[in-house]
């Protein structure tokens, strides 16, 4: 149990495109989601709390415009990087906490590579 | 002050050592503390779970928290090297709403 997915797992494209990652909770309810992003050899750097049907928190110094972040329902949550850059490649992992049973331990997916050229 | 200190790394033990991995924090208001492993390339996993203060054991892996001290340590008993990975520690509380701080992470490299 307490599987998330993200998809893709790994995305190139050209700089000034837009960018969007999903990020599932396949067996379980999350009315809370996470947006993190790892640089190599460093540990989580927490973007955003993504809360279903409410506007997302985002944490100081992200750029809430450029990183859209939709929580439509209980299993999923998007992120999308608009105009993207090369300064945002980088690892990108959602985490889902089950509603249900923990306000504590959060589930991470897999991760996206992204790769902006 | 970082709330949450973990040792980077990198630690390299030979197969069957005893992995003692630690985490120090300042906040008190922590009450749940847990474990992570994250393989390169892959999302963290959540290996140990505990709530407050004593010890919690998950076949090789125990987990120590000592809430007086805000020391929490995890043990790896008979280490593989499967278990190379990093791992990060993390803990939440009341405060901020359950928000959840993450250490650093400390690389584990079991040498066979």
């Amino acid at each position: 149990g307490a599987v998330v997915s993200q998809h893709p797992s790994w995305v190139i494209c050209k700089s000034g495109t837009s960018v969007k990652i999903e990020c599932r909770s396949l067996d379980f309810q999350a009315t809370t989601m996470f947006w993190y992003r790892q640089f190599p050899k460093q540990s989580l750097m927490l973007m955003a709390t993504s809360n279903e049907g409410s506007k997302a928190t985002y944490e100081q110094g992200v750029e809430k415009d450029k990183f859209l972040i939709n929580h439509a329902s209980l299993t999923l949550s998007t992120l999308t990087v608009t105009s993207a850059h090369p300064e945002d490649s980088s690892f990108y992992i959602c985490s889902a906490r089950d509603s249900l049973t923990s306000v504590e331990t959060q589930y991470f997916g897999p991760g996206t590579r992204l790769l902006v050229l | 002050q970082k709330e949450v200190e973990q040792d980077p790394g990198p630690l390299s033990v030979p197969e069957g050592a005893i992995v003692s991995l630690n985490c120090t924090y300042s906040n008190s208001a922590f009450q749940y503390f847990m474990w992570y492993r994250q393989y390169s390339r892959k999302g963290p996993e959540l290996l140990m779970y505990t709530y407050s203060s004593g010890n919690k054991e998950d076949g090789r892996f125990t987990a120590q928290v000592d809430k007086s001290s805000k020391y929490i340590s995890l043990f790896i008993r008979d280490s593989q090297p499967s278990d190379s990975a990093t791992y990060l520690c993390a803990m939440s509380g009341m405060t901020g709403g359950f928000k959840t701080i993450f250490g650093a992470g400390t690389r584990l490299f079991v040498k066979a």
